[in-house]
């Protein structure tokens, strides 16, 4: 069975930076492209970054092109996301998503709830 | 700056028969975006409905259709049920490793 696990979430003040962890299992890890996707409270899905299958290629959101970076551990099974220079505007559920072959996202993590205020 | 456009909201009877749609603010929505769509209770991750325009995915239930109409994509429930009152929403791929979702569609059953 597919798991993905995010980790890592809090409160972390404006400018601040915070790291998420998604641990993967039931699938073979370094063989699939991974994601992460964001909902603001009361708000609707928004694509964020994602990184391929072995990590040498990485695209972002313009909203957080230059503040975030995805990377990941295949020898972990690990997924992340550094977000630095945070803004009230990232306070955000953030999930994490595996891609299939094709351009769709097929299992999903339950979220890690990051919080951006003074 | 691609945007993908959905109704806000929808309601519909049990046992009706709803289709959202889903558009980009310029131009036509075609297979070459890949559509798929998703669908959100509160407080939950959102589950994979639809893939690859008109591909259900594994255990989601037949009444749940899709396809292109006109220059949209759109899911159709047959036969609406009080679980599928949800949010659900639609996702292109633009091309160069860039994915835009849609503002999502509330569902109410009643």
């Amino acid at each position: 069975e597919v798991q993905l696990l995010e980790s890592g979430g809090g409160l972390v003040q404006p400018g601040g930076s915070l790291r998420l962890s998604c641990a993967a299992s039931g699938f073979s890890f370094s063989t699939y492209v991974m994601i992460w996707v964001r909902q603001a409270p009361g708000k609707g899905l928004e694509w964020v970054s994602v990184i391929t299958d072995s990590g040498a290629n990485t695209f972002y959101a313009d909203s957080v092109k230059g503040r975030f970076t995805i990377s990941r551990d295949n020898s972990k099974n690990t997924l992340y996301l550094q977000m630095n220079s945070l803004r009230a505007d990232d306070t955000a559920v953030y999930y994490c998503a595996k891609r299939p072959v094709g351009y769709y996202f097929d299992s999903w993590g339950q979220g890690t709830l990051v919080t951006v205020s003074s | 700056q691609t945007v993908v456009t959905q109704e806000s909201s929808f309601s519909v009877s049990p046992g009706g028969t709803v289709t959202f749609t889903c558009g980009l603010s310029s131009g036509s929505v075609s297979t070459s975006y890949y559509p798929s769509w998703y669908q959100q209770t509160p407080g939950q991750a959102p589950r994979t409905l639809i893939h690859s325009t008109n591909s259900r995915s594994s255990g989601v239930p037949d009444r749940f259709s899709a396809s292109i109409l006109g220059n949209k994509a759109a899911l159709t429930i047959t036969g609406a049920q009080a679980e599928d009152e949800s949010d659900y929403y639609c996702l292109l791929y633009v091309g160069s490793g860039i994915w835009v979702f849609g503002g999502g569609t509330k569902l109410t059953v009643l």
